[in-house]
């Protein structure tokens, strides 16, 4: 069984430029859900994404957008970095969104550090 | 608003020692509860979590954790730490089935040898 996985591991842009994340989620997995971790931090949920539709979304501005694809991977796309992007990027898969009554467990990966100058 | 706080950022202990690291929620309804450890440079791992079922919780590593309703809590606790066990360790909750997670900011063990 293959785990999350997420590319690239780091990741250098400037002010004003645009970047896309990638996520592939544990195999049999059709849930991803995205979460910035700032320096001292906890995560924060940017949104998630369930069966290639957008399916819950944090307090993040529309700059922070996503993609699921039909084989369940996913990108996170940011436009116009600003220095506060400067982050650990996470992300995370599950089986199921959230239906069913019963509780999803998240898988994590390991993370893509961006650093904004 | 729903939020999590995690008492102490930075907790030290010496090896053997009893760790205790306080997570509570701020929430009339009981939520999903989680905690997570993370090593540098690497992502979350699931140490244990609580959904139904009995309040005291047991997971990997020697680590446990009781769900505590009148006290809103969720203490993680583990007899006599260990090297290995410096880390940063976050507490999570859920208030639905597989939606977002609301992570507290974190709290760094550092362990004495």
């Amino acid at each position: 069984e293959t785990g999350v996985t997420q590319s690239p591991t780091h990741l250098i842009k400037t002010r004003g430029q645009q970047v896309t994340l990638r996520c592939s989620s544990q195999s049999g997995h059709n849930t991803v859900s995205w979460y910035q971790q700032a320096l001292g931090q906890g995560p924060q949920f940017i949104f998630q994404y369930y069966r290639e539709e957008e399916n819950g979304r944090g307090n993040f501005p529309p700059r922070f957008s996503g993609l699921q694809f039909p084989n369940y991977s996913s990108e996170l796309n940011v436009n116009a970095l600003e220095l506060d992007d400067s982050a650990l990027y996470l992300c995370a898969s599950s089986l199921g969104g959230t239906s069913g009554g019963s509780f999803k467990e998240q898988f994590f990966g390991p993370g893509t550090r961006l650093t904004v100058l | 608003a729903q939020s999590v706080t995690q008492l102490g950022s930075h907790v030290s202990v010496s090896e053997g020692a009893l760790v205790l690291l306080r997570c509570n929620y701020s929430s009339s309804v009981p939520p999903y509860l989680f905690w997570y450890v993370q090593y540098p440079n690497q992502g979350l791992q699931l140490l244990l979590k609580y959904t139904t079922g009995a309040t005291l919780v047991k997971g990997i590593n020697g680590f446990e954790a009781e769900f505590k309703k009148s006290e809103t809590s969720f203490h993680l606790t583990k007899p006599s730490a260990h090297m290995s066990d410096a880390a940063e360790y976050f507490c999570a909750v859920s208030w639905n089935t597989g939606n977002q997670f609301y992570f507290g900011t974190g709290t760094s063990l550092t362990v004495i040898p």
